[in-house]
């Protein structure tokens, strides 16, 4: 069954706006973590946050937030201005085990100038 | 240089033949997993391993075969190449134990793309 969910195959935002990429999941665990990675054209893998089952707070770094609803099982991230160079892959995982994190199909983003 | 590296970057092989790709990383990280990375499905845990001579398997493990006799060095060979083992192969670590709510980045290498043909 699939775990993670990211519906949009692509999205398309204009630069300096703000945009939202979804992913919920599904676990019957109370304990998990959340992450979200970039991919680029190059191909690496660039972590970008992480959220944690029991923070009470949204996880934030820089430009990046993570809009989560744990009773919703939504882990959306939320990208701030942005910029030509978030225009890449971006994958919702999450990981219940330390050997087992299960990635989402993820998102193409693109920023028009 | 600090980090993971794969070994070859890519590679062309042919339907049959034995393929090992490497994966060696320099921060004596307990944890190594190696994935998959195809079209529609994200990427997909092959197999990972606790700790050296400590190996199990992932979600997709058919056709692969790994072993770890020391900490910095995590092989996948593919015993016999099928073309539906075209992929990107990426292998990652984590740094030790960790619950699984707690922080603990997993880092990835940068890939290897493999053709069978």
């Amino acid at each position: 069954a699939q775990k993670i969910t990211q519906t949009q195959p692509g999205m398309f935002v204009q630069e300096k706006e703000a945009v939202t990429l979804d992913c919920t999941y599904d676990t019957s665990d109370q304990s998990y973590g959340l992450f979200w990675y970039k991919q680029p054209s190059s191909g690496e893998m660039i972590f970008l946050i992480y959220q944690g089952s029991y923070d009470e707070q949204n996880a934030t770094e820089g430009r990046y937030s993570l809009n989560f609803q744990k009773a919703r099982k939504s882990a959306n991230l939320v990208i701030s201005a942005s910029q030509l160079g978030d225009s890449a892959m971006y994958f919702c995982a999450m990981r219940e085990k330390v050997n087992d994190m299960r990635f989402g199909a993820g998102t193409r983003l693109t920023v028009k100038p | 240089d600090a980090g993971i590296t794969q070994s070859p970057r890519y590679k062309i092989t042919e339907t049959g033949r034995q393929v090992t790709l490497m994966c060696h990383q320099t921060w004596s990280h307990s944890y190594m997993f190696w994935y998959r990375q195809d079209l529609g499905h994200g990427l997909r845990l092959i197999y990972y391993s606790a700790a050296a001579d400590i190996t199990d398997k992932g979600e997709v493990p058919d056709g692969y075969v790994v072993s770890r006799s020391k900490t910095e060095n995590f092989p996948l060979t593919l015993e016999s190449a099928t073309r539906s083992q075209t992929s990107v192969y990426f292998c990652a670590s984590i740094a030790g134990r960790t619950s699984s709510d707690s922080y603990n980045e997993q880092f990835f290498g940068p890939g290897t793309r493999l053709t069978v043909l």
